[in-house]
């Protein structure tokens, strides 16, 4: 079993809808979660961190942990074809272990 | 601009090479990284300052060897490489190493590596 697993892409949503990206991990001990977001190209970047159960909300990024199912989700509302990356997903507990990460395609 | 810097962002060596990349950050940052990532494949941690101490992934091979010269340089020495070397080398630092929430990764733009 892989430390972090994500759903298997790619995901293609229309422009204006809601994007899911899912993520579980295998370490309960593990700490705190990473959405970092890559562009073709280029080096990964943060879009959100979360550690405590529940919601965060940041713009149309939000974040859902639920340590019980170890389980990670970003939703994207509103999606633009700005949008379209890969999405990875870490998790942390001492150092950070990434997931293989999901394709997004936003078509307009 | 990145607040982590990496040079130099492409380089091309044959297998008999000796080379360096180097990062650099200034945001005060305590923890330093070495991340290898292949096309299509999710950044692998090869190796970790912290508090300067390093710690190293045990399957990364001693053609590697990275340099800290002090908290804010971390040097990557390239020695003897092979062609499945080849891959997109990034460089991360983050507030501290361990602790919840304030691990965020901070990456640079990467050094294009290409074995011949």
């Amino acid at each position: 079993q892989k430390e972090v697993e994500q759903n298997s892409g790619p995901l293609s949503v229309p422009e204006g809808a809601i994007a899911s990206l899912n993520c579980t991990y295998s370490d309960r001990g593990s700490q705190s979660f990473f959405w970092y977001r890559q562009y073709s190209g280029k080096s990964p970047e943060l879009i959100m961190f979360i550690y405590s159960n529940g919601d965060k909300e940041d713009g149309r990024f939000t974040a859902q942990l639920n340590k019980a199912s170890q389980y990670v989700s970003l939703l994207i509302r509103d999606s633009q074809p700005s949008d379209s990356a890969t999405y990875l997903c870490a998790v942390n507990r001492g150092k950070s272990t990434f997931g293989d990460g999901t394709t997004l395609t936003v078509k307009p | 601009d990145t607040e982590v810097t990496q040079t130099p962002k492409h380089l091309v060596m044959g297998m008999t090479n000796k080379k360096s990349l180097k990062c650099e950050q200034h945001m005060g940052h305590r923890a330093m990284y070495w991340y290898k990532q292949k096309a299509k494949k999710p950044p692998e941690l090869m190796f970790v300052y912290s508090y300067e101490k390093l710690s190293i992934n045990e399957s990364v091979p001693s053609r590697f060897s990275p340099e800290c010269p002090n908290s804010s340089l971390l040097n990557l020495h390239l020695h003897a490489l092979q062609p499945e070397d080849s891959a997109l080398y990034l460089c991360a630092s983050s507030q501290e190493e361990g602790q919840a929430g304030a691990n965020v990764l901070t990456f640079g733009a990467g050094s294009r590596l290409t074995v011949l």
